[in-house]
């Protein structure tokens, strides 16, 4: 069964702080990765999209790495703001699937940044 | 730009009523997807359209109704709503056909059945 699985379901840390979430996935055939951010209230919005022959790739202080070997992803964000406090979403795409809407999501990570 | 707009942004309505959830987009995308959000679950994909007058369904399409006689609206129809149908509602939208696609979304319909 095509499965994402997201750690932690939530986190707290300090302004200024960095910090990594998880997320592992059983997907195949294996197409692509994406990170959201989904803000309270709005709908996501794409931080980055990945293929399989990426193993990293950054959007300002946002770094995704991917580990296809071990169907594992992270996302790193680096000197968090309060403006990070949102819903952060893996997303896995089925290879060979048209846009049929295969997408597999993981349930999210929380993140709440205190000043 | 107005993008991607959904309405209304909240709805309480009773059980066994029929509402209808409007999606609207900006962009000339070809393909729209509405979903549905719920604590504990990843989004789901609800039904789908690759063009206007072209939808199929997705993941949990039970008791839902969509059409598409226009490429910029995808209107989704609860026909008898039920309290398992309270949910965050997005509605998302893609330019091209092919799995590197970029799906942007909309900024979500919470629905209230009592």
């Amino acid at each position: 069964k095509n499965q994402v699985e997201q750690s932690p379901q939530s986190l707290i840390i300090l302004e200024g702080k960095n910090c990594t979430l998880q997320c592992n996935y059983t997907v195949s055939p294996f197409s692509n990765l994406r990170w959201y951010k989904q803000d309270t209230g709005r709908g996501p919005v794409s931080l980055t999209i990945m293929t399989f022959s990426e193993n990293t790739k950054s959007n300002g202080r946002y770094t995704a790495t991917l580990d296809a070997d071990t169907k594992q992803s992270s996302l790193h964000i680096t000197a968090s703001q309060l403006s990070d406090s949102a819903s952060y979403i893996c997303v896995v795409s089925v290879r060979g699937s048209s846009n049929t809407g295969k997408l597999i999501f993981g349930q999210g990570t929380t993140l709440q940044v205190k000043p | 730009d107005a993008g991607i707009t959904q309405s209304p942004r909240y709805k309480i309505t009773e059980t066994g009523r029929q509402v209808t959830l409007m999606c609207h987009q900006t962009w000339s995308h070809s393909y729209m997807f509405w979903y549905r959000q719920d604590l504990g679950h990843g989004l789901r994909l609800i039904y789908y359209s690759a063009a206007a007058d072209i939808t199929d369904k997705g993941e949990v399409p039970d008791g839902y109704v969509v059409s598409r006689s226009k490429t910029e609206n995808f209107p989704l129809t609860l026909e008898s709503a039920t309290r398992s149908q309270t949910s965050v509602y997005f509605c998302a939208s893609s330019r091209t056909s092919g799995t590197s696609y970029e799906q942007y979304f909309g900024p979500g319909t919470r629905l209230t059945v009592t």
